[in-house]
């Protein structure tokens, strides 16, 4: 079952923050976050393991929820660099590291 | 390190030819993965590896698709014959096979297909 990510869109100005929410309908392990830019590979931002804590990097953060199978992603002060898709990615315990991917959440920051 | 390193970057070709692409995983990863990614279906799993064994090919569309993983070091994705509506981008990414460990995509393979 694919994750859902919310919301499917975000426009912000430099400076502004933002939040983009995962839910799974499955327990999960761990939920990764990515970034792609246009034209690229996605790229990796952070994983939250079950049982852990909240992460941070810079001015991007993110937390999970086990409870609610939810991780949400923080962006504070956003960046024009910050612009691009973010996908969250979810795994079950026992996956070898397979990962199931959210639709994805465009974020565009404007000067 | 070099990453992971897919070829051809670019492929077009005409309906009903062989395509096969190619993937060289992070040396000392243990899992590999194929995603296909379309405007229309985002970014799906078709199949992954993990020491050099298929675990799940339930992504994989049809058996015009094969994935092999010869050695640790390899992998190709053909499609036989190829169809328009197998036009994408195709990434691999390469872990070391735990649920707590981080996918490293390669630049991906842009495929068009006549």
């Amino acid at each position: 079952q694919q994750p859902v990510q919310s919301p499917q869109a975000v426009i912000l100005r430099e400076g502004e923050d933002a939040v983009i929410n995962c839910s799974s309908s499955k327990a999960l392990y761990s939920v990764h976050w990515y970034r792609q830019k246009h034209g690229e590979a996605p790229v990796f931002l952070m994983i939250l393991l079950k049982g852990g804590e909240q992460k941070g990097h810079d001015k991007i953060s993110a937390s999970f929820n086990e409870k609610k199978q939810q991780s949400s992603l923080y962006l504070t002060a956003s960046q024009l660099s910050y612009s691009g898709t973010y996908f969250c990615g979810t795994a079950g315990g026992t996956s070898y590291g397979k990962l199931t991917f959210g639709q994805g959440t465009i974020l565009t920051v404007h000067p | 390190d070099a990453g992971v390193i897919q070829s051809p970057r670019h492929e077009v070709t005409e309906m009903g030819q062989e395509v096969t692409l190619r993937c060289k995983p992070i040396s000392g990863h243990n899992s590999l993965f194929w995603y296909r990614q379309t405007m229309m279906r985002g970014l799906e799993l078709l199949i992954y590896f993990n020491n050099n064994v298929p675990i799940d090919d339930s992504g994989m569309p049809e058996d015009r698709f094969s994935a092999k993983m010869p050695n640790a070091s390899f992998s190709t994705l053909k499609i036989q014959p190829s169809e328009p509506r197998d036009s994408a981008v195709y990434f691999c990414a390469s872990s070391n096979g735990q649920g707590w460990s981080e996918q490293y995509f390669g630049p991906g393979t842009r495929l068009t297909v006549t």
